[in-house]
């Protein structure tokens, strides 16, 4: 069964930390679909990045990487210098192929980032 | 990307009452979603709305409850029926969007209803 797991529920730096959010996910599928979504205080869902399974290239943007690894079955989330506007929930969140075309997105728990001025 | 908005943003309601949430995208779409995420937890789908066909719902919900309408490609509608406590949670409509072998999946701003 397809299971997403952020192990953090709770992280607090300072301003200017670098901060890395887990993701661990399960899928018996070889072709899956891995996200990240922001969910500031207002509630709104913000989309981040999605990434193939087939693609295992990590990716920068900004102050934002993400290092995706099949072998550990992990997608994570790497904020770099990061700032109070950083501040909200995290989510991580997986699609199988047979779901693609259905957007049923299996989310993990979410970890709610605190960066302190 | 597509912009969806929803109304209401937010509603306090009584037990036993219903409210309609409503979902308008500003461009045509196949497939529009509705999850729910109650307090502090994640998100979960409801059903997938279709035009032109009833909705598909998830284990654990059900038509009677959470009636769906998708009358035409840039609206939707969700019921939350004889709402009780447990009711109260964050209500996101989401849409898809692109062509190819995924598309992209983005959500509105939800509508988030507490049930006294």
């Amino acid at each position: 069964a397809q299971k997403v797991t952020q192990a953090q529920t709770e992280i607090s730096v300072v301003e200017k930390e670098d901060v890395t959010l887990d993701c661990v996910y399960e899928t018996r599928d070889t072709t899956y679909y891995l996200f990240w979504y922001k969910q500031p205080p207002s509630g709104e869902l913000v989309f981040l990045i999605r990434r193939n399974s087939f693609d295992e290239q990590n990716e920068i943007s900004g102050r934002y990487s993400w290092n995706f690894q099949k072998s550990t079955s992990s997608f994570n989330f790497t904020i770099t210098a990061s700032q109070v506007v950083d501040s909200a929930v995290y989510f991580c969140a997986l699609s199988e192929r047979y779901s693609s075309n259905t957007g049923k997105l299996i989310f993990g728990q979410g970890t709610t980032l605190q960066v302190k001025p | 990307s597509a912009v969806i908005s929803q109304k209401p943003s937010r509603d306090i309601c009584q037990r036993g009452t219903s409210l309609t949430i409503q979902c308008q995208v500003d461009s045509q779409v196949t497939m529009m979603f509705w999850y729910r995420q109650q307090p502090g937890q994640s998100l979960t789908l409801i059903a997938t709305a279709n035009q032109g066909s009833e909705a598909t719902y998830e284990s654990g919900f059900v038509i009677d409850k959470f009636p769906i309408s998708r009358p035409n490609l840039t609206f939707s509608t969700l019921t939350v029926s004889n709402m009780s406590p447990e009711d109260s949670s964050i209500y996101l409509c989401s849409v898809t969007e692109g062509t190819g072998s995924y598309n992209e999946q983005f959500f509105g701003p939800g509508t988030r209803l507490t049930v006294l």
